[in-house]
């Protein structure tokens, strides 16, 4: 079974800052990751795929991946109070069985 | 492209009732998936289908919970009898093929409250 930690916060950041999000798993297989971003009362959608080592960049948001340390984060820049929402970093595969496993989630309070 | 559906968007039950929920995943997407959350903690798989095979049901409570896939597009969860623990949001999320590493997209859930 495999293991996804993160901090469950809140994480509490000022309008306009940098807010960063961590994720490290247990599974040495997984080769993608996904962030999902769930709003109080909403289910969660998909903001971030990432599939190789390094950076991925799209809009405000970073995703890293450091596969040899097993750990993917998400950066936001210039945060804005609409991100304020529950993160869920979740292992993918690239092949072959997959059973998804998610995080309990990051709280992130983006205050004006 | 329309979502993920499903149906009733909330329910309120007795305990010991039974209770379906049902879902419509993304046209052409084989990979089904039914995810039980508490309110505090992520999804939790309780069953994964390709097409209208079980690819994982290994934390789905069979005593009580069944759950198909009939043709391989539409899918129902049924519980019966329900527990008050049994609380909980139940989604459902669709993904493609594995070529985009099993990308979910959710649908919007039943909010589900035993009494």
């Amino acid at each position: 079974q495999k293991e996804v930690e993160q901090n469950s916060g809140p994480l509490s950041v000022p309008e306009g800052a940098i807010a960063s999000l961590n994720c490290t798993y247990s599974d040495r297989v997984s080769q993608s990751f996904f962030w999902y971003r769930q709003y109080s009362g909403k289910s969660p959608e998909l903001i971030m795929s990432i599939y190789s080592n390094g950076d991925k960049e799209d809009g405000r948001f970073t995703a890293q991946l450091n596969k040899a340390s097993q750990y993917v984060s998400l950066l936001i820049r210039d945060s804005q109070p609409s991100d304020s929402a529950t993160y869920l970093c979740a292992p993918g595969s690239s092949g072959g069985s997959y059973i998804p496993t998610f995080g309990r989630g990051t709280s992130l309070i983006v205050h004006p | 492209e329309a979502g993920v559906a499903q149906s009733p968007r909330y329910k309120i039950i007795e305990k010991r009732q039974s209770v379906a929920f049902w879902c419509n995943p993304i046209s052409g997407h084989a990979t089904l998936y039914w995810y039980q959350q508490i309110l505090g903690q992520g999804p939790k798989l309780l069953i994964q289908f390709q097409n209208n095979g079980v690819v994982d049901d290994s934390q789905l409570p069979k005593d009580r919970f069944s759950a198909e896939r009939l043709k391989g597009v539409d899918s129902t969860l049924k519980i019966q009898p329900a527990k008050l623990e049994d609380s909980a949001v139940y989604l459902c999320a669709s993904s493609f093929a594995i070529l985009q590493g099993y990308e979910q997209y959710f649908g919007p859930g039943t909010r589900l409250t035993v009494t």
